[in-house]
């Protein structure tokens, strides 16, 4: 069974301090991963997407990391900002053209001042 | 959110209605989703269309129906055979980037069946 778990499930940080947020994933065969932030009550939106030959991708201060053969993925923020206060969502495609995604339970991120 | 609009954000209803929830996109995507949100787990699929007047269902489809007569439009009809309506319902369109086919989402409709 296709399955993304990520880790931990929620995570407070200073405002100013770097944060690491994992996931790991058995979904086969591999197309991409994407992380998306959520923040509360409001739709997904994509940070970054990595496809199998990509190791590393990073978008202002969030660095996603690849690892596809250990199946697993970072997320990397820096700095961080009150406004990084969401949930972070990793996403698996399994077969390109086929459209179905796989969704981790996400990492609740709250950042205080 | 992009050029996805979902109405009404809160929805209210009471047990045994049917309820239609709305989703439209002017980013002329040719596929839309429809996904359902609850704490503590990950997005489930709902039902997809790849193309007007076609759509398949999802992972967790019964209970719910879905029509897609114009490119723009994807409602998601809510039936009372749906056991545990009440969630947080996301419709997405996607486009080809690349290798990949990226989604967008919408904001988003809390639907609460008392």
């Amino acid at each position: 069974k296709n399955q993304v778990e990520q880790s931990p499930q929620s995570l407070i940080i200073l405002e100013g301090k770097n944060c690491t947020l994992q996931c790991n994933y058995t979904v086969s065969p591999f197309s991409n991963l994407r992380w998306y932030k959520q923040d509360t009550g409001r739709g997904p939106v994509s940070l970054t997407i990595m496809t199998f030959s990509e190791n590393t991708k990073s978008n202002g201060r969030y660095t996603a990391t690849l690892d596809a053969d250990t199946k697993q993925s970072s997320l990397h923020i820096t700095a961080s900002q009150l406004s990084d206060s969401a949930s972070y969502i990793c996403v698996v495609s399994g077969d390109f053209g086929n459209e179905k995604l796989t969704f981790g339970t996400g990492t609740r991120l709250t950042i205080i001042p | 959110d992009g050029g996805i609009t979902q109405s009404p954000k809160y929805l209210f209803r009471k047990e045994g209605q049917n309820v239609t929830l709305s989703c439209e996109q002017n980013l002329n995507h040719d596929a839309m989703y429809w996904y359902r949100q609850d704490p503590g787990q990950g997005l489930r699929l709902i039902y997809y269309s790849q193309i007007v007047n076609d759509f398949q269902k999802g992972d967790i489809a019964e209970g719910y129906s879905v029509s897609r007569e114009k490119k723009e439009s994807f409602p998601l009809t809510v039936t009372s055979a749906q056991k545990n309506p009440t969630a947080f319902y996301l419709c997405a369109s996607s486009a080809r980037s690349n290798n990949y086919y990226e989604q967008y989402f919408g904001p988003g409709t809390r639907l609460t069946v008392t």
